[in-house]
């Protein structure tokens, strides 16, 4: 069974950073791109970030470019996302996701889906 | 970037009766290296992760009911239920993939008459 468990979550004041963590079971995480995905509360999903399984391809939303960076640890199957400059619409459940890309050219759809970690950023 | 447009925001529709969804690119999602569109489905219910539904627009994934079908191409797309079921109440969304990006659709919330 994938699993898919967010870290990291919490209430960060305006132009300030977190860093969200993912930990990864149940599949051969360093066979598989993996995906940020958030909510705002009562919106829709936005797609937010993909790495490939290699690490070297790296996609970003417009809305969190230059700002959010994803990177991965394929020796201890985590996915982490670096967030600075937090603003208040950045405001959501931050869900880590497995695309289907088995290779280097996500993104694909998306298979797996954690539960979330909330952040909000508000002073 | 793609844009992503479903229609309508929300629909109700009876128990049995059949429930369908559009999705509308801003651009063609059909690749012509390999001729497939790159377009999936999602049923979103509150308090659960999403649940992949249809993958290159009309793929139904493993374990989805037969009552879900899909179809379309380049920018038009349509999600339909045949028969809804009281658990199908959800939020239903379509992404695309197409690219170095992806982008979902706003949400089309589907509830019983």
């Amino acid at each position: 069974e994938v699993l898919l468990l967010e870290s990291g979550g919490g209430l960060v004041q305006p132009g300030g950073s977190l860093r969200l963590s993912c930990a990864a079971s149940g599949f051969t995480f360093s066979s598989s791109a993996m995906t940020w995905v958030r909510q705002a509360p009562g919106k829709g999903l936005e797609w937010v970030a993909v790495m490939s399984v290699s690490g070297d391809r790296t996609y970003y939303a417009d809305s969190v470019k230059g700002r959010f960076t994803i990177s991965r640890d394929n020796s201890k199957s985590t996915l982490f996302l670096q967030m600075n400059n937090l603003r208040a619409e950045d405001t959501a459940v931050y869900s880590c996701a497995r695309d289907a890309s088995r290779g280097d050219y996500p993104p694909y759809w998306i298979d797996s889906w954690g539960q979330g970690t909330l952040v909000t950023v508000s002073s | 970037d793609i844009v992503m447009t479903q229609s309508p925001d929300s629909l109700a529709v009876s128990l049995g009766e059949r429930a369908t969804i559009n999705c509308k690119s801003s651009q063609s999602l059909l690749s012509s290296s390999n001729n497939k569109n790159y377009l999936a489905w999602y049923q979103h219910k509150p308090g659960q992760p999403p649940k992949l539904l249809i993958y290159w627009a009309s793929t139904r994934e493993s374990g989805v009911p037969d009552r879900f079908s899909a179809s379309g191409s380049g920018t038009d797309f349509s999600l339909t239920i045949s028969s809804l079921q009281a658990e199908d109440v959800a939020v239903y969304y379509c992404q695309h993939y197409y690219g170095t990006a992806s982008t979902f659709g706003q949400g089309t919330k589907v509830e019983v008459k």
